[in-house]
C-alpha cells in the first residue's frame, strides 16, 4: 500500500509569492493534518481536516490556508511568502479518532529566497 | 495550550548501552503519547506509543513509560545499535473532538550511537 504522498518534494519561491502543496493520504484515512518543521525543531501543527472540514488550527497567520477534497486529499496554501516560511512541510494522515497512528509523508521542502 | 519539553537535546552512547529520553507535558487532558524517529532528510516514523490508561509498553528493544501524576513519559532504548542514530521526538495529544489529530511535539533529541 502506498503511504502518505506529497508533492512537490522540493521547491524554491521568492518572497511575496504564493505556494500550494499537495497531499494524498493513505487509502482509507479520512483525516489529514499539516505540520511545519523548521530545521532543528520539532514539527508544529498547522491544520487538521477530516470530512472536508477544518477541525483544528495551530498558531499560524491567516496567510496559511488549507482544504480537503472529496477524495480526502488535501492542499496547503501559503500566501505572501516570508523568508521565515522556509521549512519542511509535512502532511500526515490517520483514521478518525484518538490513538490512531498518525503517519507522515516525506514532506515538501520549501525554500523562500 | 499543551507544552511538551524534551531532554536531553543530544545524547551520545556507546553501541550496546542504553539510551533514555525524557519528556514532560503540561496539559493534564493529554492522554496519547507517541514517539517518532526521524533520520536525516526523512519523515518522522512512529516507533512506539502509549495511552494514558497504560503505565508501560515494550516492543523489543524499545520501551516507553508514563507517569500521569508527574506528567512525564520516557523512551528507553536498550542494546543500542548504530542504526538507532537519529532524532527522536516525543509528542502528546488530547482526547477531545477538536484536538485528537493535533500532536504537540517536543524539540527533539539527537541520538548518536558510536560503534
Amino acid at each position: 500500500d502506498a503511504g502518505v504522498t506529497q508533492s512537490p518534494t522540493h521547491l524554491i519561491k521568492t518572497r511575496g509569492q504564493h505556494v500550494t502543496l499537495r497531499c494524498s493520504p493513505i487509502s482509507g484515512h479520512k483525516s489529514v493534518s499539516w505540520y511545519q518543521q523548521v530545521l532543528g525543531q520539532g514539527p508544529q501543527f498547522i491544520f487538521q481536516y477530516y470530512e472536508k472540514e477544518e477541525r483544528g488550527r495551530g498558531n499560524f497567520p491567516d496567510r496559511f490556508s488549507a482544504r480537503q477534497f472529496p477524495n480526502y486529499s488535501s492542499e496547503l496554501n501559503v500566501n505572501a511568502l516570508l523568508l521565515g516560511d522556509s521549512a519542511l512541510y509535512l502532511c500526515a494522515s490517520s483514521l478518525v479518532g484518538l490513538g490512531n497512528t498518525i503517519y507522515f509523508g516525506e514532506g515538501s521542502w520549501l525554500t523562500v529566497v | 495550550g499543551e507544552n511538551v519539553e524534551q531532554h536531553p537535546s543530544t545524547l551520545s552512547v556507546q553501541e550496546g548501552d542504553s539510551a533514555v529520553i525524557k519528556c514532560t507535558y503540561s496539559d493534564s487532558a493529554s492522554n496519547y503519547f507517541p514517539w517518532y524517529k526521524q533520520e536525516l532528510g526523512k519523515r518522522p516514523q512512529l516507533i512506539i506509543d502509549i495511552r494514558s490508561n497504560v503505565g508501560e509498553k515494550k516492543d523489543q528493544r524499545i520501551a516507553v513509560t508514563l507517569n500521569k501524576t508527574a506528567k512525564h513519559f520516557s523512551l528507553h532504548i536498550t542494546e543500542t545499535q548504530p542504526e538507532d542514530s537519529a532524532v527522536y521526538f516525543c509528542a502528546a495529544s488530547r482526547k477531545k473532538a477538536d484536538s485528537w489529530g493535533k500532536l504537540q511535539f517536543g524539540a527533539g533529541t539527537q541520538v548518536v550511537v558510536t560503534p
